[in-house]
């Protein structure tokens, strides 16, 4: 079946601008994370959803950063007055549950110019 | 110091070698993963642990939930297992700490 789907795969913009970026979890999973990878570094937590439960949002690193996540399957992490900071490859991963493993989709290299 | 140590950071392999590769933590954990990405980004959920051990083909994980520590083992490693591995824990809540990953080369 589909992996985990995420648009667009790369992304240019100017810093200031607000930026948008998709997730299509797999089909049934009620767990969905976003991570950041920035330029060599680690995999960095942002926000994660389960089901209809409250957002855990402890990772995002600035108000600039929101998620949500839309009747329980898609989810949009949007950052708002992009900073060159801001640049990394944005991954999203989805799985059944907390307990299971998780599947990462390919990323959006987000780059601010 | 990191809440998340890998070590080695890079490790470089002959065809046909045993490999393993350590994690640390120090927090309190519900569960660990390994994860691999490869040159290009793709990452790949290996294993995730809560006690015990692991194996999926030429692959085991191994974690001691007492000394905060898990190891991944490759055997009869192959140049296709050039990868980074990524060592990940979940805590009490759900936020997953990351280490800064294994870098590892295998030659043919």
């Amino acid at each position: 079946g589909a992996g985990v789907s995420q648009s667009p795969s790369n992304k240019v913009t100017e810093k200031g601008k607000d930026v948008e970026l998709r997730c299509d979890p797999i089909s049934g999973h009620t767990a969905l994370y976003w991570y950041r990878q920035s330029l060599g570094q680690g995999l960095e937590f942002l926000i994660y959803f389960q089901g209809n439960s409250a957002p855990d949002k402890s990772g995002l690193p600035s108000d600039r950063f929101s998620a949500e996540r839309t009747g329980g399957s898609v989810s949009t992490l949007t950052i708002q007055r992009t900073q060159q900071e801001d640049s990394a490859v944005y991954l999203c991963a989805s799985s059944w549950g907390v307990q299971q493993p998780q599947h990462f989709g390919d990323g959006t290299r987000l780059s601010i110019l | 110091k990191n809440e998340v140590e890998q070590s080695p950071q890079n490790l470089t392999a002959q065809e046909g070698e045993f490999i393993t590769i350590n994690c640390s933590y120090s927090v309190g954990i519900s569960a660990l993963h390994w994860l691999q990405q490869h040159p290009g980004g793709g990452i790949v959920s290996l294993f995730m642990l809560s006690s015990g051990k692991k194996k999926h083909g030429r692959l085991i994980a191994t974690i001691n939930i007492q000394e905060k520590h898990s190891s991944l083992h490759i055997t009869a490693s192959h140049p296709r297992d050039s990868a980074v591995y990524i060592c990940a824990v979940r805590t009490g809540g759900f936020k997953t700490i990351f280490g800064a990953g294994t870098r590892l080369f295998v030659k043919a």
